[in-house]
């Protein structure tokens, strides 16, 4: 089926270690999105990229890098993980920023870390 | 300050039942773009409706209608023919200008459960 795949769906991490979330959309969409959320505080953007090649931070940015590996791709890096950082981190597309027709989400990682 | 309010945590209806979710936010721009997203216990957000602020014509998707009230900066939901499926979390989000692109503005979510 189309639309946003991530992987992996769960991660534990211990405190300093890295990783990378994986986000691929198959949708032909120029836009893409990092969001992570946690409880009672909604979803925010961490980064975002407009278009291939282009990439820009969002509102909580600190701690994480992202690369735009090609129209599909857009990976989520965590190089030194904290527990602050233990969250449910979503990728989303869209044809373009701020597309008001919505975003399409993928399911989601569940990263833990301890 | 840019903020989307939700004060239901939790709501429950019979299934075949309406229910409406509250959602009040809080913008100084005159231009967005309002939406309810549905979470099931799959985890993917799934757009469920959205709403032009310009548009005084409440959407209707189906089963789902709003109620728009733009000077009261409300947003709530209607879900008719409540079905088993219907089951998740509900959030309230707006979008609008961000730094040079666009962000979403999330509610903390409705948790409504539909009971069989």
């Amino acid at each position: 089926n189309a639309g946003v795949t991530q992987t992996p769906k769960f991660q534990v991490l211990k405190t300093g270690q890295s990783m990378t979330l994986q986000c691929a959309q198959d949708m032909n969409h120029n836009s893409m999105y990092w969001y992570r959320q946690d409880p009672g505080m909604g979803l925010r953007l961490i980064y975002y990229s407009a278009s291939e090649g282009t990439t820009d931070k969002g509102e909580v940015p600190n701690g994480y890098n992202v690369s735009r590996l090609n129209k599909r791709e857009f990976s989520l890096r965590l190089e030194s993980a904290a527990p602050s950082q233990t969250s449910v981190y979503f990728c989303a597309s869209s044809w373009s920023l701020g597309f008001n027709y919505g975003y399409t989400f993928g399911s989601g990682t569940r990263l833990t870390v301890v | 300050a840019q903020t989307v309010t939700q004060s239901q945590p939790e709501m429950s209806v019979q299934e075949a039942e309406t229910v409406t979710l509250s959602c009040t936010y809080d913008t100084s721009e005159s231009n967005y773009y309002l939406f309810w997203y549905k979470q099931p216990p799959s985890r993917q957000m799934i757009l469920v409706i959205r709403q032009e602020a310009y548009k005084q014509q409440n959407a209707t998707e189906n089963r789902f209608s709003v109620n728009f009230q733009k000077a009261a900066k409300s947003f709530s939901l209607k879900i008719s023919d409540s079905q088993l499926g219907d089951t998740a979390m509900y959030f309230c989000a707006f979008m609008l200008p961000f730094s040079g692109t666009y962000k979403y503005i999330f509610g903390t979510g409705t948790r409504l459960k539909v009971l069989a």
